[in-house]
């Protein structure tokens, strides 16, 4: 299996601006996390699906994020409009839960800059 | 509410030495816990975790773990390190149910970047 897959690697875009970063989870997995990392606030869970279905969002930080799950091989996270304060690094992490088997396997991440 | 506190944020040591990165948590819950390395632009990959059973944990590139619920502890070992072994380390938890379910969310410690000197 190629693992989780995120796309782009690296965004760099204008204050205001639309950004989408984008996940293939690992195929049969039926949990979807998406998490951010940053010096100030290290990694912090903000969303995760369960089947497809959001089942936690409280992490999301303001409406101006949001995360669809659409099917199991893919889900997005959105910022409209960005600001500055939301450069960061983005996982993407998924999961199987099966009994005593519980490991999340991250993606590469997406770094985003927000000018 | 859970959390999780590594008492260092950074532990520089000396190749072949042997090493120790502490992680205490609190949940008034049970709890599964886990120890991830991230290496420089990568993701975070999974070292070790402790769900249930013996409380020493051993996992991969010679690491171990030992589970100490009285001291709500998960401290992270190795005999021997190796340059290689540079990077951050991230203590985790996620809470379970009465029966043994976890519910996924991790929280995550604020990290301990291990530098391995020649």
């Amino acid at each position: 299996d190629a693992g989780v897959i995120q796309s782009p690697r690296h965004e760099v875009t204008e204050m205001g601006q639309e950004v989408t970063l984008r996940c293939k989870p690992i195929s049969g997995h039926d949990y979807l996390f998406w998490y951010r990392q940053t010096m100030m606030r290290g990694l912090e869970l903000l969303i995760y699906f369960n089947n497809n279905v959001p089942i936690d969002d409280s992490g999301m930080p303001e409406d101006r994020f949001s995360a669809k799950m659409p099917n199991a091989s893919f889900s997005t996270l959105k910022i409209q409009p960005s600001e500055p304060r939301d450069s960061a690094v983005y996982f993407c992490a998924s999961r199987l839960w099966e009994g005593n088997t519980d490991t999340q396997y991250f993606g590469p991440g997406t770094r985003l800059t927000v000018l | 509410a859970q959390s999780v506190t590594q008492l260092d944020s950074q532990v520089p040591v000396f190749e072949e030495a042997p090493v120790e990165l502490r992680c205490n948590y609190s949940s008034s819950v049970s709890v599964y816990l886990f120890w991830y390395v991230q290496y420089p632009n990568q993701g975070l990959q999974l070292l070790l975790k402790y769900l249930s059973g013996s409380t020493l944990v051993k996992g991969i590139n010679g690491f171990e773990a030992e589970f100490n619920k009285s001291q709500t502890s998960f401290h992270l070992r190795k005999p021997s390190v190796h340059i290689s072994d540079t990077a951050e380390y991230f203590c985790a938890v996620s809470n379970t149910n009465a029966g043994g379910t976890s519910y996924g969310k991790l929280t995550f410690g604020q990290g301990t970047i291990l530098t391995v000197h020649p």
